[in-house]
């Protein structure tokens, strides 16, 4: 069983350009969340997708966007980079979405740095 | 979503046991309590969860207080590997599941 995987690694962007990240859920979930770790931070949720719908949205700008594919495997986009953006993102997968017993795992996150 | 207060940092002693407190004043009946870790340079990774009952599993122990007001995560024997930040969470029954991250404690384990 693998667990979740996230690329790439590290990203660097300058302001203005438009970024993609990848990330695909442990086998077996179908639900993914979203995250975002400034330095020194907790994670905040940016959103969440369930069976390809978003299914829950923190409080982040529209440029914020994401997608689920037919595999469970999900993208986040994020248009018109700001220096703020620079930060850890994290993808997390859970099965099903809402459950309060269910725990969430995490994958190693993409390190966005954007000048 | 109900807010957790926990100290900034915690050291502890390598083999001696580990008490991590976790306010939660404003809990509401049906929000369970996650605790997460992140170890250095990884994503959170699960610990424990509960309701009302204090529980047991192979990472640590978790007793909750009486009134749900206040919890505490318990390392029973803290090694190096577990220098982490560790995040006590309340997990509202919506149907996103989303984690609502504080600042949680550093703790530091000396040799």
């Amino acid at each position: 069983e693998t667990g979740v995987t996230q690329s790439p690694t590290h990203l660097i962007k300058t302001r203005g350009q438009q970024v993609t990240l990848r990330c695909s859920s442990q086998s077996g979930h179908n639900t993914v969340s979203w995250y975002q770790q400034a330095l020194g931070q907790g994670p905040q949720f940016i959103f969440q997708y369930y069976r390809e719908e978003e299914n829950g949205r923190g409080n982040f700008p529209p440029r914020f966007s994401g997608l689920q594919f037919p595999n469970y495997s999900s993208e986040l986009n994020v248009n018109a980079l700001e220096l703020d953006d620079s930060a850890l993102y994290l993808c997390a997968s859970s099965s099903p979405a809402g459950g309060v017993n269910n725990e969430q795992f995490f994958g190693p996150g993409t390190r966005l740095t954007v000048l | 979503d109900a807010k957790t207060t926990q100290p900034n940092s915690m050291e502890s002693n390598e083999e001696e046991p580990v008490h991590l407190p976790c306010n939660h004043s404003t809990i509401s009946g049906t929000d369970y309590i996650h605790w997460y870790r992140q170890l250095p340079s990884q994503g959170p990774e699960y610990v424990i969860h509960g309701l009302t009952s204090n529980v047991n599993n192979r990472m640590a122990s978790l007793a909750i207080a009486e009134d749900r007001k206040s919890s505490t995560l318990i390392l029973h024997r803290a090694t190096l590997r577990d220098a982490a930040v560790y995040y006590c969470i309340m997990k509202v029954s919506s149907n996103t599941g989303k984690l609502i991250f504080g600042q949680g404690t550093t703790l530091q384990v000396k040799p």
